[in-house]
């Protein structure tokens, strides 16, 4: 079965940096992916790893360790337009199984 | 742009009625997945099929069919609705490759009453 577990709220202060936990139990593992989804919206690919270690794309960052089954995803200089929620996904055998989402609120 | 549409975007039925939901991509994409999202349970995947002749079932089939017309086109069924398949539902593609990521289309939200 798949177990994959991430907070469901965060609050920051816009300008701030956030940190979202991802953590996993999976039969198998052929890469994790984070997606963001506004309200009402479609979940929109931000990024994979398959790699332990860190992969930095502009203000978002994820980092991945498979020994520890555990991700998480960076976001720097939060701006407003980032309150949205945050899914963490783990690919296995072609299909993504989602994380519950993280729902990040950005306050000024 | 190439694009996943799905039609209804809303839809409101009665409990019973035969719904179904269409999508369709301009991507070029072998691989289609249906979703269903509810609040606090995350996505959770209902059938995939990698290709016109192949369908999957995922961890919550029950209740639903599918159809791939076409490598463009695959559509959910709600054969007789019941109030508990209200929720959001997505379809998405992919490419073949394990290292992509999955696109999703804009959602159509569905009520049961």
């Amino acid at each position: 079965g798949q177990n994959i577990d991430q907070p469901t709220e965060m609050t920051a202060t816009e300008g701030a940096i956030v940190q979202i936990n991802c953590t996993y139990q999976t039969s198998g593992f052929n890469g994790l992916f984070w997606y963001q989804q506004h309200a009402g919206e479609a979940p929109t690919f931000l990024s994979y790893n398959v790699l332990d270690g860190l992969e930095e794309k502009g203000r978002f960052s994820s980092f991945l360790s498979r020994s520890k089954g555990y991700s998480y995803l960076l976001l720097k200089e939060l701006q407003m337009k980032d309150s949205a929620s945050y899914l963490c996904a783990v690919k296995n055998d072609y299909k993504l199984s989602f994380g519950a989402g993280t729902t990040v609120t950005v306050r000024a | 742009d190439a694009d996943v549409t799905q039609t209804p975007r809303n839809r409101i039925t009665k409990t019973g009625k035969r719904i179904m939901l269409e999508c369709s991509q301009t991507k070029g994409h072998d691989r289609m997945y249906w979703y269903r999202q509810d609040p606090g349970l995350g996505l959770r995947l209902i059938y995939y099929s990698f290709d016109v002749k192949d369908i999957n079932k995922g961890e919550i089939s029950d209740g639903y069919s599918v159809s791939r017309q076409a490598q463009a086109k695959f559509s959910l069924s709600l054969e007789s609705a019941i109030p508990n398949q209200t929720a959001l539902y997505f379809c998405a593609t992919s490419t073949s490759s394990v290292k992509r990521e999955q696109f999703f289309g804009p959602g159509t939200r569905l009520t049961v009453l």
